[in-house]
């Protein structure tokens, strides 16, 4: 039984380029959100996607940063012309339902910007 | 803004020791509250959903406790094993916003169990 999947696991980005993370669901999940883990602080939401629809995004910088979540293959998290302050572990959870049930993660992705 | 706050920050215990931490939470609005288990270079594991007051959860050695109507709820280990090692993390669904997907966290508390 697959958990949550993410890749790549550790990514390296140049300031300027542009990051894609990517987040396959645990099989049969239609929910999928984002968090993100900033040095030296706690996880902190992002956006939750259901298929093909961004549910709240209350959580996402304005700029540079989009997310989706097409009708077949991965959700995809999207950071445009990174900046150092990106640099951050991203987390993508899934679930079954959106009505507050239990989320499970995935191992996350380590994005550094150089 | 719902804030979820969590202490002790962290906690050393003898291995054989019983120990527990709160997690406090605005109680208007109440929806549900997560407790999530996060050992180093893992991912969050989920430990408990809890959504009535005075529910008590357990899971072998680890228990929960909620009360919506002061904002707090307790995760009790019983006899701490090294393996207990890690951060818990409660969570609250924002009921105030947009969705009960998104989650707020706290900040956690750091266990260490020492054989």
């Amino acid at each position: 039984n697959a958990g949550v999947m993410q890749n790549p696991r550790h990514l390296v980005r140049r300031r300027g380029q542009e990051a894609r993370l990517r987040c396959s669901p645990v099989k049969g999940h239609s929910h999928v959100y984002w968090y993100r883990q900033l040095p030296e602080e706690g996880l902190k939401f992002m956006v939750y996607l259901q298929k093909e629809n961004i549910i709240d995004e209350s959580g996402m910088p304005k700029e540079r940063f989009s997310a989706e979540f097409p009708k077949e293959g991965p959700s995809i998290l999207r950071i445009q012309q990174v900046v150092r302050g990106d640099s951050a572990a991203y987390f993508c959870a899934s679930s079954p339902t959106g009505q507050g049930y239990e989320q499970y993660f995935g191992p996350g992705t380590r994005l550094t910007v150089t | 803004i719902l804030n979820v706050e969590q202490s002790p920050q962290s906690l050393h215990v003898q291995e054989g020791d019983s120990t527990n931490f709160t997690c406090s939470f605005p109680s208007s609005n109440f929806y549900a509250l997560h407790w999530y288990r996060w050992e180093t270079a893992k991912s969050p594991e989920a430990l408990f959903v809890m959504t009535l007051n005075g529910d008590e959860k357990k899971k072998g050695r680890i228990s929960a406790t909620l009360n919506t109507k002061e904002g707090y709820s307790y995760l009790y280990i019983k006899g701490s094993q090294p393996e207990d090692s890690a951060t818990y993390l409660c969570a609250s669904p924002n009921a105030g916003g947009t969705s009960y997907g998104k989650l707020t966290f706290g900040q956690g508390t750091i266990l260490t169990v020492h054989p």
